[in-house]
């Protein structure tokens, strides 16, 4: 059966470290790979795009590879701050007219 | 303009009421999407639009009735819901053309509550 994975509910890390998210999945082939930041109560916001044939991408302090042999992504937040704290979803974008396809997310808390 | 806006912000309806949800965009984008997400869990894909014409409906119950009367406008038109129809309601917009999906904007949601 086809699924997402993103590794933990939850993780608790401290401010200035470095956060790692993962995204797994099975019985995909996407074309690319999204994440999307979301607050409570509000709707997604569009972080990354990265192409099955990029390994990496990075935006500020964001980095995310795509290994489509492991059929994983992780996602970095460095140097991470409170204001990062938040729900990470990952969703997979696939060929052709098929929607996005989003894992259950992983809320991230930033601990001062 | 980057924004995705839905009108209300809030909705709280009887399970005899008809109501509808609105959502606008003036990015030029071509596709239009409704989704559910009740708590902790992903968004749910309910509807799309592309090109104002619905090409996605992933066997949602007909109390549930979109409507795209043009290329910046979506609707929701809501009738006989039940309480598990208590959800945050998403609308989001994308550039289409080859493919659905480059990146989703997203509105801030319809909390909507059935009682």
């Amino acid at each position: 059966s086809q699924k997402i994975e993103q590794n933990s509910e939850a993780l608790n890390i401290q401010e200035g470290k470095t956060a790692t998210l993962t995204c797994n999945y099975t019985n995909y082939s996407p074309a690319y790979l999204q994440w999307y930041r979301q607050d409570p109560g509000r709707g997604p916001v569009f972080l990354l795009l990265i192409r099955e044939n990029e390994k990496e991408k990075r935006k500020e302090r964001l980095k995310v590879t795509f290994d489509t042999t492991l059929k994983q992504s992780l996602f970095h937040i460095t140097a991470s701050q409170p204001a990062d704290s938040a729900t990470y979803l990952c969703a997979l974008d696939m060929r052709g007219n098929t929607p996005l396809v989003f894992g259950k997310g992983t809320r991230l808390s930033v601990i001062a | 303009d980057t924004e995705v806006t839905q009108t209300p912000k809030h909705l709280v309806m009887g399970m005899t009421n008809k109501k509808s949800l609105k959502c606008e965009q003036h990015m030029g984008h071509r596709a239009m999407y409704w989704y559910k997400q009740k708590a902790k869990k992903p968004p749910e894909l309910m509807f799309v639009y592309s090109y104002e014409k619905l090409s996605i409906n992933e066997s949602v119950p007909s109390r549930f009735s979109p409507e795209c009367p043009n290329s910046s406008l979506l609707n929701l038109h809501l009738h006989a819901l039940q309480p598990e129809d208590s959800a945050l309601y998403l609308c989001a917009s994308s550039p289409a053309g080859q493919r659905l999906n480059t990146e989703a904007f997203f509105g801030q949601g319809t909390r909507l509550t059935v009682v």
